[in-house]
This record gives C-alpha cells, sequence and structure tokens, in this order.
C-alpha cells in the first residue's frame, strides 16, 4: 500500500492566479499520476508525472498550463496556471505501486479542492 | 472511442442488498476496478477483477463477464456508512485506467 500527503487540501484562488499542488508519498513509486475531478462527474486524468523527465500530458492538457515536477521518487507537483472559474474543480494526486505496466490498484491523495473567483 | 457505463444513482434500503451495473466498450481489457468514493473524500479501491466470475470480499462482490463487457458490484447487507459514490474504471490495452461517472448510492434507514 501507499500513504500520500497532498497539500493544499483546499484553496480560494483569484482568477489569473496560479497555484502549486504538492503530492507526497511513503514510499518509492514508479508512477505517479495526475486527475481532475469536477462535481459530479468522472476522474479525469491530467497526466502521467515521470521522474527524470517531462509529464506525459493527456489530450486536452497541456504543459503551460499544467506544468509538473517529478523530482524524486516520491514527490511530485502540479501547478494549475492562470486559473479562470472553469479551473474550479478536486485535484487529485495517485500512485500504483508495481512495476510499470502492472495492472495494480491505484491509491489517492486526499485531494486538493480548489474554487477560483 | 472508450465508454464506462453505470447508473448515475441509486437508492437502498439498510440491511438490504443493491446490485450496481457496469458495462464497457474499451480498447483492449487488462482489468476491472471497483472504487469508492465518499463525499469530499479521495477514492479508495474496493475490488479487482480480470478474470470472469465473482469475487467476494465480506460484503462486498464484484463479478465480471468478458465476453459481455459486464460487471457488476453487490453489496450485501447494507449500512448507512454505504452511501457513497461507486466508481467502474478498466484499464485498457495500454494500461490506461477509463473511468465511469460513478454510481451515487444513496442508502434509507
Amino acid at each position: 500500500s501507499a500513504v500520500i500527503s497532498q497539500k493544499p487540501s483546499r484553496d480560494i484562488c483569484q482568477r489569473g492566479t496560479s497555484l502549486t499542488i504538492q503530492c507526497q508519498v511513503d514510499s518509492q513509486v514508479t508512477m505517479m499520476f495526475w486527475y481532475r475531478q469536477q462535481p459530479g462527474q468522472s476522474l479525469t486524468l491530467i497526466a502521467t508525472a515521470n521522474q527524470g523527465s517531462e509529464a506525459t500530458y493527456e489530450s486536452g492538457f497541456v504543459i503551460d498550463k499544467f506544468p509538473i515536477s517529478r523530482p524524486n521518487l516520491t514527490f511530485s507537483t502540479l501547478t494549475v496556471s492562470n486559473m479562470s472559474p472553469e479551473d474550479s474543480s478536486i485535484y487529485l494526486c495517485s500512485v500504483r505501486t508495481g512495476l510499470a505496466g502492472d495492472a495494480g490498484e491505484l491509491f489517492f491523495g486526499e485531494g486538493s479542492r480548489l474554487t477560483v473567483l | 472511442g472508450q465508454n464506462i457505463d453505470q447508473p448515475t444513482e441509486m437508492t437502498a434500503t439498510e440491511g438490504a442488498i443493491v446490485q450496481i451495473n457496469c458495462t464497457y466498450q474499451t480498447s483492449g481489457f487488462n482489468g476491472l476496478f471497483w472504487y469508492q468514493q465518499h463525499a469530499g473524500e479521495a477514492p479508495t479501491f474496493l475490488s479487482y477483477n480480470v478474470l470472469d466470475g465473482l469475487e467476494e470480499k465480506g460484503r462486498f462482490s464484484s463479478f465480471l463477464s468478458r465476453s459481455k463487457g459486464y460487471s457488476y458490484l453487490l453489496l450485501k447487507e447494507l449500512q448507512m456508512k454505504d452511501s457513497a459514490s461507486y466508481l467502474c474504471a478498466v484499464m485498457d490495452s495500454n494500461y490506461q485506467l477509463i473511468w465511469g461517472a460513478g454510481t451515487k448510492l444513496i442508502i434509507k434507514p
């Protein structure tokens, strides 16, 4: 299993500003993911955070808007840049233990609830 | 395209049994997951099926039919704390998770 600490747990932000979300895992993991979950909707994968290389972004998400860092195997950050009200959402960090390509379960952080005014 | 379908909302009575269905169409299949998500909290893992059949884990069971692209989550002896959203997710041939929108389960006394 993995224990994930994510912060901030919630924040209220002004339009046009940027916010960085931190994700700390209690063990070294290969695969870290950033998800967005808008109210009443499914989880949407933003990107896979790769250690030592650039993140891999899903369709509809770009590095300029959601820059990601992954300096080591236990930590990652997601920045939501130049925020607008449409970015109001819960952002979730998750990890999958085991090898890449292993169909292991995902563990989630408690999420960061962002409200953009 | 890839698609996961599950009912938006279900209501059941405390002590009863409820079955939440999930149908899927994905490019390849490497297993199906069920997660529970209480309001305002992160999803937590419930079950994983990769072979056809029923997996039982206490009050919760999960069933898979790969030929039908179908799964269900069965919850027995419902308790008020089971009120939550239940998310179905399928891992495709690239080991990417495709998520359903979730089923909100309301338990009434």
